[in-house]
């Protein structure tokens, strides 16, 4: 299965500042999705990144906010832009590869607004 | 829509007890299922998988079966120790309708008390 390096593992961050999320893969894959994790919640899918084409986001969220960078099949980046203290989570990118049993994780980006 | 549903914590067991976490889902087509674990601090690992009815899942002694006929795959392992404190996610992928995200549960807080 894909391995995830996921950059920063934290941060602290002023409020109306923007910060960004890179995941590298270490093989090439068609479907990459980044997840919000709110304190004490379970996963919330942001969006789906696909390569060659627009990020799709899920109900809740926009690209003004989050918006998504997929310029490869192994690499991709979240902005989180304009932040403030409700913005602090856990944010996970994650890809699938070509059985639906096989997702791999980031470990994760524990972001703190200030 | 699919979806899983997975009971509530916290679990409070004491060590060497025995571990049940319900989950039942509802799904269009045929998924695969889910057991993932976040201990304290830490990203999402992959406890273990099913991916068609009647297989078992297994790892580090945790167990569960894909039951087809009940719509569940409840989460179990036979003496639980103090390393066990996580938090315990189930969730399903169902590819049928061309939705490849993961569908979460809630996530059940286990607590292991010495």
């Amino acid at each position: 299965s894909a391995v995830i390096s996921q950059k920063p593992s934290r941060d602290i961050c002023q409020r109306g500042t923007s910060l960004t999320i890179q995941c590298q893969v270490d093989s090439q894959v068609t479907m990459m999705f980044w997840y919000r994790q709110q304190p004490g919640q379970s996963l919330t899918l942001i969006a789906t990144a696909n390569q060659g084409s627009e990020a799709t986001y899920e109900s809740g969220f926009v690209i003004d906010k989050f918006p998504i960078s997929r310029p490869n099949l192994t690499f991709s980046t979240l902005t989180v832009s304009n932040m403030s203290p409700e913005d602090s989570s856990i944010y996970l990118c994650s890809v699938a590869g070509t059985e639906n049993y096989g997702y791999t994780f980031g470990s994760g980006t524990r972001l703190t607004v200030v | 829509g699919n979806s899983v549903t997975q009971m509530e914590g916290p679990v409070t067991l004491s060590e060497e007890a025995f571990l049940t976490i319900n989950c039942t889902y509802t799904a269009t087509g045929y998924p695969s299922l889910f057991w993932y674990v976040q201990y304290p601090g830490e990203g999402l690992q992959l406890l273990l998988k099913a991916t068609k009815a009647d297989d078992k899942g297994s790892n580090k002694g945790f167990e569960a079966t894909y039951r087809k006929e009940t719509t569940s795959f409840h989460l179990e392992k036979g003496s639980v120790q103090v390393s066990d404190s996580a938090v315990y996610f189930c969730a399903l992928s169902d590819w049928e309708d061309s939705n490849y995200q993961l569908i979460w549960g809630a996530g059940t807080k286990l607590i292991i008390k010495p």
